[in-house]
C-alpha cells in the first residue's frame, strides 16, 4: 500500500518549458489536491478534484492546469514555466472533505 | 480564503522543555486539523478537532479547541529531538468545497 506517490521528485526547467507532475493514490480516495509550498507562505491550494472527471480552482491556479481522467491519478501541468513557479509541490488525497489529508512526498521544481 | 494566524513562527527549545503553538481565526471554525512536517518531508496528519472546548491527547501531544471555536493549540510536553519539524494548523474554507487552508506553521527546533 503505497499511499500517495508523486513523480518526479526533482526537476529543473528552463523558463517557457512545459511539464506534467503526476500524482497517484491507491486508497480509493475521491478527493485529490495540489498544493505548493514556499518559504514563509505555508501550503497554498492550486487546484483540486472532488471525483473522477472533475477539477476546480484553488487559491493560486494561474499558470497551472489539471486533469483527473482516472480516479487514482491527478495530473498537474505547467504549460509555460516561470521562475515564480519554483516551489515544492505536494499532492494530497482524502476519503472525503471531512477527513485528514494524506500527502505525497513532494516534487521540488526549480525554474531557471 | 479562510484566514488563520499561527504563532510563533519559530521556536527553539532545550530538549525536555515544553512547546506550544497557537492557531487563531477571526471567524468561527467548523473544525481544525493539525499536521507535522519533518525537515525535508511532507505534511503528516495528526488530528482533527470538531467540538467546542475539545481536548485530545496523543502521548506527549495535547490538542485543544477553544470554547468559541476560533482558536486552537498544540502543546508538546518534554520535547524530544524527534519532535523537530514544522507544525501546521489547517481550517476548512467557508465555501461548499470545504477545502483546507493551512496556517504558515511553527518551526520547532529542539536543542539536545
Amino acid at each position: 500500500n503505497a499511499g500517495v506517490t508523486q513523480t518526479p521528485k526533482f526537476r529543473v526547467l528552463k523558463t517557457g518549458q512545459s511539464m506534467t507532475l503526476l500524482c497517484a493514490q491507491d486508497m480509493n480516495h475521491e478527493y485529490m489536491y495540489w498544493y505548493r509550498q514556499d518559504p514563509g507562505m505555508g501550503l497554498r491550494l492550486i487546484h483540486y478534484s472532488v471525483g473522477e472527471g472533475t477539477t476546480a480552482k484553488g487559491e493560486v491556479p494561474d499558470g497551472y492546469n489539471v486533469s483527473r481522467l482516472k480516479k487514482q491519478n491527478f495530473l498537474l501541468g505547467l504549460e509555460s514555466a516561470a521562475p515564480s513557479q519554483t516551489s515544492v509541490y505536494f499532492c494530497a488525497s482524502s476519503y472525503s472533505n471531512s477527513y485528514g489529508y494524506t500527502f505525497g512526498s513532494g516534487t521540488r521544481l526549480t525554474v531557471v | 480564503g479562510q484566514q488563520v494566524m499561527q504563532i510563533p513562527q519559530y521556536q527553539h527549545v532545550q530538549e525536555g522543555e515544553d512547546f506550544t503553538t497557537y492557531c487563531n481565526s477571526s471567524t468561527t471554525l467548523s473544525n481544525i486539523q493539525w499536521y507535522k512536517q519533518r525537515p525535508g518531508g511532507h505534511p503528516v496528519f495528526l488530528i482533527q478537532l470538531v467540538k467546542s472546548g475539545e481536548v485530545k491527547k496523543q502521548k506527549r501531544l495535547t490538542f485543544q479547541f477553544g470554547e468559541a471555536k476560533k482558536n486552537s493549540s498544540l502543546h508538546i510536553t518534554a520535547t524530544q529531538t524527534t519532535d523537530v519539524g514544522t507544525y501546521f494548523c489547517a481550517v476548512r474554507s467557508q465555501t461548499g468545497a470545504n477545502n483546507l487552508f493551512f496556517g504558515t506553521g511553527t518551526r520547532l527546533t529542539v536543542i539536545p
